[in-house]
């Protein structure tokens, strides 16, 4: 069974701070991990898909760095706004696994005005 | 441009009654379609996933089963539901069958068993 662990479960911050997240996986067989922003009454939507050591995405106000070889990935995001909170889940995939995604049990985030 | 679509939204049934949900798929062929599963208090869980008709994954043993009887319909069986079988259900599709590969998820049903 694979472990793959995300902190905080939730986060409350206000409008305007910066903040971030972690997920942690297993560093063993590494082949890829996929970041999903999952609204309340939406559908998960991605974010970021990463697949070597040291990639570093972004796209806005929200950037992503990988780790593989000590398991974890960090999720960031400047100046949260009210329309950033959400479930930030995190989805590992082992080598030669496809596209097998286990998820970490997410990260909540409210972003007070 | 491709949608996903599932239904019933909510479902209430009791303890020992058959469940069908479906998913569809328009606007792409042969997609890889995946059925997930969020208990109460607990992350998505990868419940079954095809990547083809007729080709059916299970990745968790329990009462339930899936099959795909036509390219972009994926549909999600139980005979006798228990309590444990409630949670939200997503259905999702990607174009490969690779690590790189995002996945698109549908709108979910939630489903109560009572």
């Amino acid at each position: 069974i694979l472990n793959v662990e995300q902190s905080p479960q939730s986060l409350h911050v206000q409008e305007g701070d910066s903040t971030n997240f972690t997920c942690s996986f297993p560093s063993s067989n590494f082949y890829a991990l996929h970041w999903y922003r999952w609204e309340t009454a939406k559908s998960p939507e991605a974010l970021f898909v990463m697949t070597l050591n040291g990639d570093e995405k972004k796209k806005g106000r929200i950037s992503a760095t990988l780790n593989t070889k000590e398991g974890y990935s960090y999720l960031y995001i400047k100046g949260s706004q009210p329309e950033d909170s959400a479930t930030y889940l995190c989805a590992f995939i082992v080598y030669n696994a496809g596209n097998m995604l286990t998820f970490g049990g997410g990260t909540r985030l409210m972003v007070k005005p | 441009s491709q949608t996903i679509h599932q239904w019933p939204a909510t479902l209430v049934q009791p303890v020992g009654s058959p469940l069908s949900l479906e998913c569809t798929v328009e606007g792409t062929s042969n997609p890889n379609l995946y059925w997930y599963r969020q208990a109460a208090g607990r992350g998505l869980q990868l419940l079954f996933y095809s990547v083809g008709i007729g080709q059916i994954s299970s990745e968790v043993p329990q009462n339930l089963s899936a099959s795909r009887p036509q390219d972009r319909q994926f549909i999600l069986s139980s005979k006798k539901l228990l309590l444990s079988d409630s949670g939200f259900y997503l259905c999702a599709w990607s174009v490969l069958w690779d690590r790189g590969e995002t996945q698109y998820f549908g709108p979910g049903t939630r489903l109560l068993v009572l």
